[in-house]
């Protein structure tokens, strides 16, 4: 099975930097997602890993330890429209569609 | 280029009746997944498809039924709604390969009483 952990909510300023982690536990790993939902939409894509690293996106990165388990995603220089749960999501080994998503991490960005 | 279309967007159901959730890409897509999202418990996949005439269950598949007659639509039919399954679903597709993210559909909002 897979179990995937992550804040359920954090604040940070408009203009900073703020790190979202996701820790996982996973039968098998075939990749690392994390996608964006503003409240009462659906959510859209930002990024995959699927190798050790960091992944840069613009303003956006995530970076991936498949030994510990563990992602984060970095966002830089807030803006008030990245008010939004971030969800992070992994992709099981044996079946490309069984992406398994955990509960989400809200993030208010403040003024 | 519409993307995942879902319908309806909101429904009321009274126990007991049945319904389908329709959804459908126009991105040749073959994958198609729909999941539920309850309130503190994130995404839970329901049924999923790899390609036409090919499904299987998800992690939550209990009342719930699917079919996949062609690469475009891939409905979701509630056999006997429960109040247990008032829930915001949501379609999904993506392309095959690794890497390649869901694209979602809008949601539908069921209510059942």
């Amino acid at each position: 099975g897979q179990n995937i952990d992550q804040p359920t909510e954090m604040t940070a300023t408009e203009g900073a930097i703020v790190q979202i982690n996701c820790t996982y536990q996973t039968s098998g790993f075939n990749g690392l997602f994390w996608y964006q939902q503003h409240a009462g939409e659906a959510p859209t894509f930002l990024s995959y890993n699927v190798l050790d690293g960091l992944e840069e996106k613009g303003r956006f990165s995530s970076f991936l330890s498949r030994s510990k388990g563990y992602s984060y995603l970095l966002l830089k220089e807030l803006q008030m429209k990245d008010s939004a749960s971030y969800l992070c999501a992994v992709r099981g080994r044996y079946n490309n569609n069984d992406m398994r998503f955990g509960a989400g991490t809200r993030l208010t960005v403040k003024p | 280029n519409a993307g995942v279309t879902q319908t309806p967007k909101f429904q009321v159901l009274k126990t007991g009746q049945s319904m389908t959730l329709q959804c459908a890409q126009d991105m040749n897509h073959e994958y198609m997944s729909w999941y539920r999202q309850d309130p503190g418990m994130g995404l839970r996949l329901i049924h999923y498809s790899v390609g036409a005439g090919i499904t299987d269950q998800g992690e939550v598949p209990n009342g719930y039924n699917v079919s996949r007659s062609t690469t475009e639509d891939f409905p979701l039919r509630l056999l006997s709604a429960a109040p247990s399954q008032t829930s915001v679903y949501f379609c999904a597709s993506s392309y095959g390969g690794l890497g390649y993210g869901y694209t979602f559909g809008s949601g539908t909002r069921l209510t059942v009483v």
